[in-house]
């Protein structure tokens, strides 16, 4: 496609179950970055994959985040036993190759996920 | 050390004025410095970005102003228009990984 497409663009869940959200990054890019924006904040880096192994997983905040890449294209965010301070906007964003850094980077509309 | 600080949270700018919103940052390691504008419902989009080599970069209505001594950028906005209004963010990057500022929302009266 000629975007970065995430699905859903809404999701909301009950507080402790398990969700699971799809970045389709742009054809050709292979490296995927998820992040996570809180009302009212700049989106904060979760994780980074090159093809398909995580580069960089700093910042998943605790063991019930968990993201794969298996085939180096889409990718799947999951959080396991959600609470109610998960709800945020998740982007994800694709580049290139990720060596020239940020600069071509394209993010997604984002899947807004409301834990109640 | 990774933090960027964004001010100010908010501004309010008559059509035709200019906006100015200021970043700082402490790592000395970020070469990269973009500037991203959002709106509602939708992901940040690139506006604008510069690496610490130039003390200025413009394009078309936007400039970005870097001061590499005090660790701060600015983005300036001419001629603001009422379709500018959007919240901006700054961000800054040495590993690919971005990170970004709080947000100012911006909104230019008509």
């Amino acid at each position: 496609g000629a975007g970065v497409s995430q699905t859903p663009s809404n999701k909301v869940t009950e507080k402790g179950k398990y969700v699971e959200l799809r970045c389709d990054p742009i054809s050709g890019h292979t490296a995927l970055y998820w992040y996570r924006q809180s009302l009212g904040q700049g989106p904060e880096f979760l994780i980074y994959f090159q093809g398909t192994g995580a580069a960089d997983d700093s910042g998943l905040p605790n063991d019930r985040f968990f993201a794969v890449r298996p085939e180096g294209s889409v990718s799947t965010l999951k959080i396991q036993r959600t609470e109610r301070g998960d709800s945020a906007v998740y982007l994800c964003a694709s580049s290139l190759d990720g060596t020239g850094g940020p600069s071509d980077y394209t993010f997604g509309s984002g899947t807004r996920l409301t834990v109640v | 050390q990774q933090q960027v600080k964004q001010s100010p949270q908010s501004l309010i700018v008559q059509k035709g004025g200019i906006s100015i919103i200021n970043c700082a940052y402490e790592n000395t390691a970020f070469d990269y410095f973009p500037w991203y504008q959002q709106f509602p419902g939708k992901g940040p989009a690139l506006l604008i970005a510069i690496r610490p080599d130039v003390s200025e970069k413009k394009e078309g209505r936007f400039t970005i102003s870097f001061n590499k001594s005090a660790k701060q950028f600015s983005l300036h906005i001419m001629d603001s228009q009422p379709g500018d209004s959007a919240t901006y963010f700054c961000a800054a990057s040495n590993t690919g990984k971005l990170i970004f500022g709080q947000g100012t929302t911006l909104q230019v009266k008509p």
